[in-house]
């Protein structure tokens, strides 16, 4: 496909279940950021890859918050006993290697944990 | 204080007039500036970018930087109703790797 690619659009957990988020960056593109969007806000980062090397994982909340991009190209992004202040969408953008090389975004995941 | 600051707005108004959207970073070394576009419950997306003082146009698209008092800003000529969405403004430091750091977003409102 042309562009950044997310699974599932939405997602419904209680609290305490594990989810996992898929993307699918752009065919190339080196760099994979994970961002989280709460309501009327803008995206906050949560962590960056670079090819398989999770190269910033500063952004993410806490321990129960885990991303992977084993072989490069697509990227997971794993919570574990989901709390109701995880609600939010997970945007997912990638890009090409570079300073400025600008980020492209998927459709993102909307999770509501009741 | 917020690193990068939005007006949340409503900004409104009427069709055919320039929408003026600004910015604000308090991080002296940022280098790399994004507007995004964000309508009602679709993802960002990106329609300018800018790296150096001045201005950069694209059709009725101009973004402003102005490092020395750090502010950024979009002009929006010619407004049109499909303009209304809210406006992200993304800064990006050399030194922070490659993570973009969003102001809250202004909404813009094109009255017809």
């Amino acid at each position: 496909g042309a562009g950044v690619s997310q699974s599932p659009r939405y997602k419904v957990a209680k609290r305490g279940q594990d989810v996992a988020l898929r993307c699918d960056p752009i065919s190339g593109h080196v760099s994979l950021f994970w961002y989280q969007q709460a309501l009327g806000q803008g995206p906050e980062f949560l962590t960056y890859f670079q090819n398989e090397a999770q190269l910033d994982k500063s952004g993410l909340p806490s321990d129960r918050f885990f991303a992977e991009r084993p072989e490069g190209s697509v990227s997971t992004l794993k919570i574990q006993r989901t709390q109701q202040e995880d609600s939010a969408v997970y945007l997912c953008a990638s890009s090409l290697l570079g300073i400025g090389n600008e980020q492209f975004f998927g459709p993102g995941t909307r999770l509501t944990v009741l | 204080q917020k690193e990068v600051e939005q007006n949340s707005g409503p900004l409104s108004v009427p069709e055919g007039a320039i929408a003026s959207l600004n910015c604000t970073y308090s991080d002296r070394v940022s280098q790399s500036f994004f507007w995004y576009r964000q309508y009602s419950g679709k993802s960002p997306e990106l329609i300018m970018s800018i790296y150096s003082n001045g201005d950069k146009e694209d059709g009725r698209f101009t973004a402003q930087l102005n490092k020395a008092s750090q502010y950024v800003s979009l002009l929006i000529r010619d407004s049109q109703p499909s303009d209304s969405a809210t406006y992200l403004c993304a800064v990006r430091a050399n030194n922070a790797g490659n993570m973009l750091t969003f102001g809250g977003g202004t909404r813009l409102m094109v009255k017809p």
